[in-house]
């Protein structure tokens, strides 16, 4: 099935460094939305975008939506031990009553203290 | 209030053999979507309903069929169970099947066929 292009898969950062992923997709999308994955659960919705140029945040959580509608990036400042997981961004066209999410393959993310 | 919840969390499961999976989703949400989660990969998506009715499929076998009931409660049935149908089935519920609000996922539930 389709899948976003997610990078970078893995990262290793230390406590404090501020954290960059992005994601692409060859199609557009009228929503962006950022989730988060720790072992055991399921995703977790961190920032939704929902307008192209659209720049939003989250506390230490910073997302932006592409001018062109097929990108974003999601930014994470100052990490600490709790940012450790899994992200995934996932893409959107809502419209009627059905709107099914395209995930990426997500950025597994370890923070050492 | 309760989120999503599945059921059962784990389950194994033969070869060949048939599966129910379980979500109820969050009290006054009328959509749910479910999705296959193979280890170290994203979602992907396989159905999503509103109203009891199916609103969307995906790229999935005839093998995989769905249903949502009165109670906006959902199923989720594979028959013919193949080692690659191994994953985490995660159920999504939203206000209404095309909310630009994201979804609410519940933890899942582990399915390993041996």
């Amino acid at each position: 099935g389709q899948q976003l292009n997610q990078s970078p898969q893995s990262m290793f950062i230390q406590e404090g460094e501020d954290v960059s992923m992005n994601c692409t997709s060859s199609s557009i999308f009228n929503t962006w939305l950022w989730y988060k994955q720790e072992p055991g659960e399921g995703p977790v919705l961190l920032i939704a975008l929902y307008k192209a140029g659209e720049l939003t945040s989250n506390g230490r959580l910073t997302a932006q939506f592409g001018i062109t509608r097929k990108d974003s990036f999601l930014n994470i400042s100052a990490s600490i031990p709790s940012d450790v997981g899994i992200y995934f961004c996932a893409g959107q066209n809502y419209g009627g009553s059905q709107g099914n999410l395209i995930f990426g393959k997500g950025t597994k993310l370890s923070v050492k203290p | 209030d309760a989120g999503v919840t599945q059921s059962p969390t784990h389950l194994i499961k033969t070869r060949g053999q048939q599966v129910t999976l379980r979500c109820s989703p969050i009290s006054g949400h009328k959509s749910v979507s479910w999705y296959q989660q193979v280890l170290g990969q994203g979602p992907q998506f396989i159905f999503q309903y509103y109203e009891k009715e199916e609103r969307g499929r995906g790229n999935f076998p005839d093998r995989f069929s769905a249903r949502q009931f009165p109670n906006y409660s959902s199923e989720l049935n594979v028959n013919a169970l193949l080692l690659g149908d191994s994953a985490l089935y995660l159920c999504a519920s939203s206000l209404s099947g095309g909310n630009p609000y994201g979804y609410t996922f519940g933890s899942g539930t582990r399915l390993t066929v041996v």
